[in-house]
């Protein structure tokens, strides 16, 4: 079964802090995401990455950003956590020139900054 | 710039109505269209993928269509049940590379027992 495995489901944190939330794939996949969905605002793309070391900016990378050092591996960092920062972080990953390119997510994970 | 639209926002049947959400895009090159599930708290799970070239996609009780010409997509669910309450997105993806899907605000599902 294709699996993205996200490492933390809930998170509180505070103003400030440096977050790291982690997103693992088992499939090989060349591409994986980060989102954010927000009430309202629905999924927004925060950053994406087609290849180890290879990085894209999204719709809304203000005061995050990404490390890939292994292809299975893509990790979201907030620098300095601010309150609206707050939000559901969802990871995702596909095929890159190759299948059918359907997406698959992680559970997500659920940031409170206080 | 893409813009992928479904309405209504939320919906709410009796169990056992056969129903049907909407989703329409504005550019009508894509590459393909993907249907997702998402329970409240959780990740979105794929139902259908449909490639540009495909009509249609079956899958138990869920059909999906596609309209590349008119922009527009829906999915179409059968007798349906309590536990198909939920979110429902619908994503367009331009191209076989690295470019990232572009989501719909969803529809919220409730089926009432």
């Amino acid at each position: 079964d294709v699996k993205v495995t996200q490492s933390s489901r809930y998170l509180v944190k505070r103003t400030g802090e440096k977050v790291f939330l982690e997103c693992v794939q088992d499939m090989d996949h060349e591409n994986m995401f980060w989102y954010r969905q927000d009430p309202g605002l629905g999924l927004r793309l925060i950053y994406f990455s087609y290849d180890v070391k290879m990085k894209e900016k999204g719709d809304i990378p203000e005061g995050y950003s990404v490390s890939r050092e292994k292809k299975e591996r893509f990790s979201l960092i907030l620098e300095s956590a601010s309150t609206n920062q707050t939000s559901m972080y969802l990871c995702a990953s596909s095929h890159r020139g190759q299948g059918t390119g359907e997406l698959f997510f992680g559970e997500g994970s659920r940031l409170t900054v206080l | 710039k893409q813009e992928v639209t479904q309405i209504p926002a939320a919906l709410s049947v009796p169990e056992g109505e056969n129903l049907v959400l909407n989703c329409s895009f504005t550019d009508s090159a894509i590459y393909n269209l993907q249907w997702f599930r998402q329970d409240p708290g959780k990740g979105l799970t794929s139902l259908l993928l449909i490639q540009s070239s495909q009509r249609e996609q079956t899958s138990g009780r869920l059909n999906a269509s596609l309209d590349k010409s008119s922009g527009r997509s829906t999915l179409y669910i059968a007798a349906s049940q309590p536990g198909d309450s939920a979110t429902y997105l619908c994503a367009v993806r331009r191209d076989q590379a690295g470019t990232a899907l572009i989501f719909g605000k969803g529809t919220t599902l409730s089926v009432s027992s």
